[in-house]
């Protein structure tokens, strides 16, 4: 089945920017909407974004103005940077697998398989 | 605070039934599927339900999902010490055009 593989450092610097790559397997990258999801501490869980196999994002508004996705195809990787974190970014970020299909042309989104979870600290 | 309102515990004994409710608006639950996902603590969630009440295949059938105008509710029968865990709906804003999840219910299965 799917399986994403979540990868980046753990800590980051305040002001600086976070860089989180999710290598994806066993399937084709150009399937679905390649979806990033955060979990704050304790709090629940935050749609950041996705990226399709074309480049095509859309991006969470709260976030808009510092987020960034990239897909890189021939490596089967997608990739997040958000710039200017501070200690309120401080989150598990899970890769995981968007899914689009339609239902008499209503269109249903949901998400899985998810990554493992990359535990990212914003911390000097 | 979360547009998706869930309780933020429910619990029950072994074999009993417990239903968990997710409410939403007109823009987000009244107009899109619904998806559930289970979070065991210290591990990723899970999609347990998409399209308001289908189940992927590897999930039992003691797990259901409906959904009636702006709200929608998990069903889990013949609870399992297994099923304690944290559950999470989630859906599609059509206005906000991003992704919404609720608050999140820990379940206890005593």
């Amino acid at each position: 089945q799917i399986q994403l593989q979540g990868s980046g450092p753990g800590l980051v610097k305040p002001s600086e920017t976070l860089s989180l790559t999710c290598s994806v397997s066993n399937t084709s990258i150009t399937s679905y909407y390649w979806t990033w999801i955060r979990q704050s501490p304790g709090k629940g869980l935050e749609w950041i974004g996705y990226i399709y196999h074309n480049g095509n994002t859309n991006y969470n508004p709260s976030l808009k103005s510092r987020v960034s996705m990239s897909v890189d195809t021939s490596r089967s990787q997608f990739s997040l940077r958000l710039t200017s974190v501070s200690a309120a970014d401080t989150a598990i970020y899970f890769c995981v697998t968007g899914k689009l299909r339609y239902f008499d042309s209503l269109p249903s989104r949901y998400f899985g398989p998810w990554g493992q979870g990359i535990r990212v600290t914003v911390s000097s | 605070q979360s547009v998706l309102t869930q309780p933020p515990s429910v619990s029950a004994a072994p074999g009993q039934t417990v239903t968990i409710s997710c409410s939403g608006g007109s823009s987000n639950i009244g107009s899109n599927f619904v998806s559930w996902y289970q979070q065991i603590p210290g591990t990723a969630p899970k999609l347990l339900i998409h399209d308001n009440n289908k189940r992927p295949s590897g999930i039992p059938d003691r797990f259901s999902g409906s959904k009636s105008g702006t709200s929608a509710t998990l069903a889990i029968t013949g609870l399992q010490t297994a099923d304690d865990a944290d559950y999470y709906c989630g859906t599609w804003d059509t206005t906000l055009n991003i992704g919404l999840f609720g608050g999140g219910t820990k379940l206890t299965v005593l």
